[in-house]
């Protein structure tokens, strides 16, 4: 099974910053890479699949790119509602990274 | 829209089996499968296996195999998943899934806790 490794584990972040996300798996990825937001009591959302293409309805200051072993999120423009644990899934295992805590700082 | 509406909290004692409904409306459901993802207090989000609804075929992940029965119910719209031989360890909020194409989850449900307690 693909293994996949979130990076930063959590960082801390001013409502209108820009911050990237790193999801590195273990070998590369041939199906969908997809990424969930999720927050507190309320259920994972899917943000971006494949690993570029924006969920209907998620605001485009979400964008997502890379191939092969590394993939990046990026937020343009953090907004309140933003604050949440950020996960990347690989859809053939189907295996979810370990998470990123996006803090307000 | 689809909608995924989860079964409500359970308390169960270690060595017990619990098993959560998942209903969907709003889609049709025959065509999807649907998977269960569960999350334990402080840690992340883990998958434990899906069915197919059209040929019922179901895949688990090897953490547990042999614990844990997914099924779906086209009659009810509803999916399920049992797991048994409880342990402390089982205590975390479990999800169902629909998986809209190849390993791509959307919607999910509400999440049920599950609390393992003697």
């Amino acid at each position: 099974d693909i293994q996949l490794t979130q990076s930063p584990s959590s960082l801390s972040a001013s409502v209108g910053d820009s911050v990237t996300l790193t999801c590195r798996a273990s070998q590369s990825v041939t199906k969908f890479l997809n990424w969930y937001q999720h927050k507190p009591g309320a259920a994972p959302r899917l943000l971006i699949y494949g690993p570029h293409t924006l969920e209907i309805g998620v605001p485009a200051r979400f964008s997502g790119s890379g191939s092969g072993t590394e993939f990046t999120l990026t937020i343009s423009g953090l907004q309140p509602e933003d604050f949440a644990t950020y996960y990347c899934q690989e859809s053939d295992s189907p295996s979810f990274g370990g998470g990123t805590k996006v803090e307000i700082k | 829209q689809v909608q995924l509406v989860q079964s409500g909290g359970e308390v169960r004692k270690p060595g017990s089996s619990v098993k959560v409904s998942c209903k969907a409306s709003g889609g049709t459901f025959n065509n999807y499968g649907f998977s269960w993802v569960r999350q334990a207090p402080g840690q992340g989000l883990e998958w434990m296996g899906g069915v197919f609804v059209l040929f019922g075929t179901t895949t688990y992940a090897q953490k547990f195999q042999g614990r844990v029965t997914i099924s779906a119910d086209a009659s009810t719209t509803t999916t399920y998943m049992e797991l048994r031989s409880l342990t402390f360890d089982d205590t975390a909020v479990y999800y169902c899934a629909r998986e809209r194409m190849a390993g791509i989850y959307a919607p999910w449900g509400q999440g049920t806790l599950v609390t393992v307690s003697s």
